[in-house]
């Protein structure tokens, strides 16, 4: 069974609006991290922002928030006033165990494009 | 820039061919982790080495293996190369094994 389901292949906005990237995770493991990765065309993979399953409240960092609902096992990524420069791949992963017995899962990933 | 450095950029080789990848975590950072990316595949996570220790595997094939030396910069072995092996691959670090990670800029590998 996937891990991490991406279910949407690619996305348009428009400059200046907010887009949410879906992303749902399957796993029994209590103790759990939820990561969003940006790629743009060049290749490298850009660490967005992380949630921890234990984590409270809702992570943000800048203008890009995740949308954690446990019970639904969700972890959207919103991304508030889009710029060209989010045009890119993003993907969202999950990290199960810890130390000794990790295991790191990824989505098929989502092509976002900004329209000016 | 994420300060992990990946060499080399690009690597062209041939089937049946041995090859070493190489990565500096960034400093401070005591886990590594590898990844291949292919276009079948998507992103998989191979192995991590925690204060030169293996501590996880992943989809790693025998062919492939790995080492984390004293100095804590890593290498990456793919042997008997096949074309399927064509990825780009990808070393990550971080702090301990489960904070984010940090990756580098790549390796891509072409096998011909």
């Amino acid at each position: 069974a996937q891990k991490i389901t991406q279910t949407q292949p690619g996305m348009f906005v428009q400059e200046k609006e907010a887009v949410t990237l879906d992303c749902t995770y399957d796993t029994s493991d209590p103790s759990y991290g939820l990561f969003w990765y940006k790629q743009p065309s060049s290749g490298e993979m850009i660490f967005l922002i992380y949630q921890g399953s234990y984590d409270q409240q809702n992570a943000t960092e800048g203008r890009y928030s995740l949308n954690f609902q446990k019970a639904r096992k969700s972890a959207n990524l919103v991304i508030s006033a889009s710029q060209l420069g989010d045009s890119a791949m993003y993907f969202c992963a999950m990290r199960e165990g810890g130390i000794n017995d990790y295991k790191l899962s990824f989505g098929a990933g989502t092509t976002v494009t900004v329209r000016a | 820039d994420s300060g992990v450095t990946q060499t080399p950029k690009h690597l062209i080789t041939a089937t049946g061919q041995r090859v070493t990848l190489r990565c500096s975590p960034r400093s401070g950072d005591l886990s590594v982790y590898w990844y291949q990316q292919s276009l079948d595949q998507g992103l998989q996570f191979l192995i991590q080495y925690y204060n030169g220790e293996e501590r996880a595997k992943g989809n790693i094939l025998e062919r492939f293996s790995a080492q984390q030396f004293p100095d804590l910069h890593s290498e990456l072995n793919l042997s008997s190369l096949e074309l399927g092996d064509s990825a780009l691959y990808f070393c990550a670090s971080s702090i301990g094994g489960e904070n984010e990670q940090f990756f580098g800029p790549g390796t891509r590998l072409t096998v011909l």
